[in-house]
């Protein structure tokens, strides 16, 4: 079955960069586009960015433009995201989320999350 | 980038019907749908509605989305107490660029 497996909780000092990985198996990896979308304690859900595996194509949100990078590693069927410059309000739980524009079915999986705390 | 609007609570009672609503603009929602996304406390969020207003297998049928203009509907039936929870709403833009979220709405059952 389709999963998205994530790397454990970081914990980070501001000024530090953040790299998460979300190992996907269960389907052809480069069918479906990957998005990472997060979550700050309390707070609602924001989306950062996505990438093709099939093209290597990106977008970025614009607020994090500068600051995110988004890769893949096709022979893991890996997606990472790497936040670089990190703040106390990123902060949050990071998703990474199966599905791109053209996907009927976009959000259909969810990693189980990361949690990155951003603490001096 | 400006997201959808989302009422921030709705509540109904059980077994009752809750109808909650996302509005958007002609460059996301009016153009693409939306799709619907409910979030449990302490889970990741599961979809329950694609933009195409179709339920995922094994969502129940008593969640029913759609969208007229720029707005897009969730109706929830036969509310039951697990059913409470934050619902979001998600639209990718026109250019297909971008995504945008509801600021996600608190269903309450009493």
């Amino acid at each position: 079955q389709v999963r998205l497996e994530q790397s454990g909780p970081e914990m980070k000092k501001p000024g530090d960069s953040v790299n998460v990985s979300c190992k996907t198996s269960g389907y052809i990896f480069s069918t479906y586009g990957i998005n990472w979308v997060r979550q700050a304690p309390g707070q609602g859900l924001e989306w950062m960015g996505w990438i093709s595996p099939y093209t290597g194509n990106r977008n970025y949100a614009q607020k994090f433009e500068g600051r995110v990078a988004m890769t893949t590693e096709t022979s893991t069927s890996t997606v990472y995201m790497e936040l670089r410059g990190l703040r106390f309000d990123d902060t949050a739980v990071y998703y990474c989320v199966r599905g791109g524009p053209h996907s009927d079915t976009w959000a259909d999986y969810w990693g189980q999350g990361t949690r990155v705390n951003v603490s001096s | 980038q400006a997201g959808l609007t989302q009422p921030p609570s709705v509540s109904s009672g059980l077994r009752q019907t809750a109808t909650l609503t996302c509005t958007g603009t002609i460059n996301d929602i009016g153009s693409r749908g939306a799709a619907w996304l409910q979030q449990r406390q302490g889970h990741p969020p599961r979809v329950l509605s694609y933009r195409n207003n179709r339920r995922p297998s094994g969502i129940p049928e008593r969640f029913s989305a759609s969208w007229t203009g720029n707005t897009a509907s969730l109706t929830i039936t036969g509310l039951q107490s697990e059913d409470e929870g934050d619902y979001y709403c998600s639209a990718w833009d026109t250019s297909l660029t971008y995504v945008l979220f509801g600021g996600g709405t608190k269903l309450t059952v009493l």
